[in-house]
């Protein structure tokens, strides 16, 4: 069964400075992957994808993504934070097998501080 | 706006009451799903549909829960007898061709409708 592990609960980075968050997935074939963005009260924003190709993914907002398949990682990026970054980041692994299903992690909350 | 809609956005209902929550999914897309969100969780899967069909409904609780995605209309999600444990936000997002595609496809949420079980 796929599944996605983001080890950090909790991360507090200062306004400017850079920014990763990690997301180590499990799955059986090559995986369609997925950054969502989650502000309080909200719905999810989709931030970014791969399906296949390059693997370094550029998306919304000034964020990018590497995919790794020998770490079988798709960390998020950003090299300048913005207050307005503050929200839960969430990881997802598409199922290719035809269900279509979404499998999330759970979820790094950002934190900014000015 | 063309996004995913839901509502409500918030309900409250007492134990023993049955909860009723619409999507109406993107202009264009005809595939729908539903994912429930538990306090300090990641978005769990529970359901996927297509007009008039249930393609996957894996992540359904065997009792109580139950889906549609009726020809016309919205979709449904109705929960019967409601308890304590079922208050959650529960998310649809929507997609153009699904398992159609043989391929990669890319959901879309609405805002979520935030349960809670009195």
């Amino acid at each position: 069964a796929q599944s996605v592990t983001q080890p950090d609960i909790h991360i507090t980075v200062s306004e400017g400075a850079s920014l990763e968050l990690r997301c180590n997935y499990s799955y059986g074939a090559t995986p369609y992957l997925f950054w969502y963005v989650q502000s309080p009260g909200q719905g999810l924003q989709l931030l970014l994808k791969y399906f296949s190709g390059d693997t370094l993914v550029q998306g919304i907002k000034g964020f990018e993504a590497e995919f790794k398949r020998s770490q079988s990682s798709f960390n998020l990026r950003k090299p300048s934070v913005h207050w307005s970054d503050a929200a839960e980041y969430f990881c997802a692994v598409g199922d290719t097998g035809g269900g279509n299903k979404l499998t999330f992690g759970t979820g790094t909350q950002l934190k900014v501080e000015l | 706006n063309a996004g995913v809609m839901q509502n409500p956005r918030h309900l409250v209902r007492r134990r023993g009451q049955e909860a009723r929550l619409r999507c109406s999914p993107m202009k264009g897309h005809s595939h729908v799903y539903w994912y429930r969100q538990l306090p300090e969780e990641g978005l769990k899967f529970m359901v996927y549909l297509q007009k008039e069909n249930i393609i996957d409904e894996s992540g359904m609780p065997k009792e109580r829960f139950s889906a549609e995605f009726p020809k016309e209309g919205p979709s449904i999600l109705r929960i019967q007898q409601v308890v304590r444990g079922d208050s959650a936000a529960y998310f649809c997002a929507s997609s153009p061709t699904g398992i159609l595609a043989g391929g990669p496809d890319t959901q879309y949420f609405g805002p979520g409708t935030r349960l809670t079980v009195l």
